[in-house]
């Protein structure tokens, strides 16, 4: 059962588009991060939201928890080919303590 | 920074072999996790430790055992390596438990068993 459903999971994008990439959950999570992987290395950690409703921004990249905390977004803005890259959501429940990563987003931004 | 060291990038076993990947953090991280990868299905959890000697199934944890003699290393043993243990798998660490503390991950070992 996959507890974290990513959208879309593949995503490829002309330099300087916007685009949105969203992770959705029927379960209600203490808080999210979200970390993106490129080819040969491990993920690393974007940010991580534990407010319902906030927003957060880096650089180029905004990500939003949403107000009940089962969902969350992420928008890139103007993106770039250094952007391309695996973009995965991950939350702890709130009754639980262990991470649970989506599905991922390939993103793609062709220069 | 935090460095997590996986022993070996890419490995090709055959189906039966007792398989060992080994793990470090130079962070003196008490949280220890191994993940595998495919295409699709995300990072699905195995097993995770939280201090020297102490375990935790993860999701997928059939077919696996793991290994956490000091704080700093965590290995992951397939008992009898089959051909749908085939995948990426990544080794994370992070400090205490807390929930919103990240993870530090490994680059990977690719392992393919024949």
């Amino acid at each position: 059962t996959q507890l974290l459903e990513q959208s879309p999971q593949f995503l490829s994008i002309q330099e300087g588009e916007n685009l949105t990439v969203y992770c959705n959950s029927s379960s209600v999570f203490s808080s999210l991060q979200w970390y993106r992987q490129e080819p040969g290395e491990g993920p690393v950690l974007l940010v991580t939201v534990v407010t319902g409703g906030e927003v957060k921004k880096l650089k180029r990249l905004t990500f939003q928890f949403g107000d009940a905390r089962k969902d969350s977004s992420l928008h890139i803005t103007a993106a770039q080919p250094g952007d391309t890259g695996l973009y995965l959501c991950a939350g702890v429940w709130d009754t639980g303590n262990q991470f649970y990563f989506g599905t991922g987003t390939s993103l793609t931004v062709i220069p | 920074d935090v460095k997590v060291t996986q022993s070996s990038r890419y490995l090709v076993k055959r189906t039966g072999e007792k398989v060992f990947l080994e793990c470090v953090q130079d962070m003196d991280h008490e949280n220890m996790f191994w993940y595998r990868q495919d295409p699709g299905l995300g990072l699905r959890l195995i097993y995770f430790s939280y201090d020297v000697k102490m375990k935790e199934k993860g999701d997928i944890p059939e077919g696996y055992s793991v290994s956490r003699e000091k704080k700093e290393r965590f290995s992951l043993i397939l008992e009898s390596a089959s051909t749908n243990q085939t995948s990426m798998y990544l080794c994370a660490s992070s400090p205490l438990q807390g929930y919103n503390q990240p993870q530090h991950f490994g680059d990977g070992t690719r392992l393919s068993i024949l």
